[in-house]
């Protein structure tokens, strides 16, 4: 079936710069797009979600964009911190999917002191 | 707020061997599921339930059992466990039909000899 895919599996950053984690997803049928972030040992964790209807979406200190031209999602994390290190992973869901969704395969952010 | 507590976090199986992944969650949500995390392939979907009583399948639901007996409890069941199923389980749950903000536990990590 279709998923989803990331660029870069390990992604090293220098504290205080931004960093920017990308995806690319198959499914163009997908509506609905979540960032997760997962810290060692823990569960995975919410960070911030875009509907298609979207093509930007900001948090705090965290901005999602969505480019459903060519089907790619992006998390930029601004001033990155050490506490920002952990795996990351965008998820897709297709209409009708409920709250099933699909995750990507993980980036994993190293932030550098 | 206890959120989703699963036990036990460490297991080792023998091949062939059954047991029980426990799923507990004090938020009153609808939906819980359990994900299996395998390096490099990201979170794949075992089983869900949309409610008490309700069950049903996921990607990957071969090899495991589920049940909801009551809102808050969803385990998970291998009943002849192989080698394949060394992985790392998550339960999560959301309320709502469509949320995709998933409250994730801390994870089992499984190992069959």
């Amino acid at each position: 079936g279709e998923s989803v895919g990331l660029h870069l599996p390990t992604l090293s950053v220098q504290e205080g710069d931004n960093s920017i984690i990308n995806c690319a997803y198959s499914n163009s049928a997908s509506d609905y797009f979540i960032w997760y972030k997962q810290e060692s040992g823990k569960g995975p964790q919410f960070i911030i979600d875009i509907r298609s209807n979207m093509d930007k979406r900001q948090g705090q200190r965290v901005t999602v964009l969505l480019n459903k031209t060519v089907k790619h999602l992006s998390l930029q994390i601004a001033a990155t911190q050490p506490g920002d290190s952990a795996v990351y992973f965008c998820a897709e869901r297709p209409p009708a999917a409920g709250n099933k969704l699909t995750f990507g395969g993980g980036t994993r952010v190293l932030v550098k002191p | 707020n206890a959120g989703v507590t699963q036990t036990p976090k460490f297991q080792v199986l023998k091949t062939g061997q059954s047991m029980t992944l426990q799923c507990a969650q004090d938020m009153n949500h609808e939906y819980m599921s359990w994900y299996r995390q395998d390096p490099g392939m990201g979170l794949r979907l075992i089983h869900y339930s949309v409610g008490a009583g309700i069950t049903d399948q996921g990607e990957v639901p071969n090899g495991y059992n589920v049940s909801r007996s009551t809102t808050e409890d969803f385990p998970l069941r291998l009943l002849s466990a192989a080698p394949s199923q060394t992985s790392v389980y998550f339960c999560a749950s959301t309320t709502g039909r469509t949320s995709g903000e998933l409250f994730f536990g801390e994870g089992s990590r499984l190992t069959v000899l």
